[in-house]
């Protein structure tokens, strides 16, 4: 069965600091990948998505994304964050076979320090 | 440009009592729509899909149910809520076939006491 890891719960990050949040997936057929932002009691925002092409994806707020087929990860990072940018970050993929359904991620909290 | 609304934002209902959450998408036609939970500190759950009119598909057994009886209207209920079915409710559409990404409500924040 297809699966989403975030390994990391929480990242602590000082303001205007590099970020990467980790995302692996496994997956033995082809993979759509997303990342979306979800800020304290709102809906999630979709920031980045992989369907084919370049492995280098740029999405809103200055994110962008690599696909990694042989590592199977798909880590986001931002090369200076803002205070912001504090929210929850999950990490998803489409589900195989003839369906929109998506697997996410049990979500990374980026706590942004000033 | 394509809008989706939840309502209510908040609800707080005792146990046993009955729950109608709603969802509405503008400026598409035939989404797929889909309810999530999320419960406090945790990811999201996948509780219903839907691919059209009076079409639905449940993830997990639970006493929540949920309709479809316009095109792009959703609904969410339940006849007697518990106190676990606390959490966030999100409701989500997607596209027709080769888009695969999901758009999400402001959600609904439901406290059961």
């Amino acid at each position: 069965a297809q699966s989403v890891t975030q390994l990391d719960s929480q990242v602590p990050v000082f303001e205007e600091a590099p970020v990467e949040l980790r995302c692996n997936y496994s997956s033995s057929v082809s993979v759509y990948l997303f990342w979306y932002v979800q800020y304290p009691n709102q809906g999630l925002q979709l920031l980045l998505k992989y369907l084919s092409g370049s492995t280098l994806v740029k999405g809103i707020n200055g994110f962008e994304a690599e696909f990694n087929k042989s590592q199977t990860s798909f880590h986001l990072r931002k090369p200076s964050v803002h205070i912001s940018d504090t929210a929850e970050y999950f990490c998803a993929v489409k589900r195989s076979g003839a369906t929109n359904k998506l697997i996410f991620g049990t979500g990374t909290l980026l706590a942004v320090q000033p | 440009s394509q809008t989706i609304h939840q309502w209510p934002a908040t609800l707080v209902q005792p146990v046993g009592s009955p729950l109608s959450l709603e969802c509405t998408v503008e400026g598409t036609s035939n989404p797929n729509l889909y309810w999530y939970r999320q419960a406090a500190g945790r990811g999201l759950q996948l509780l219903f899909y839907s691919v059209g009119i009076g079409q639905i598909s449940s993830e997990v057994p639970q006493n929540l149910s949920a309709s479809r009886p316009q095109d792009r209207q959703f609904i969410l209920s339940s006849k007697k809520l518990l106190l676990s079915d606390s959490g966030f409710y999100l409701c989500a559409w997607s596209g027709g076939q080769g888009t695969y990404e999901q758009y999400f409500g402001p959600g609904t924040r439901l406290t059961v006491t």
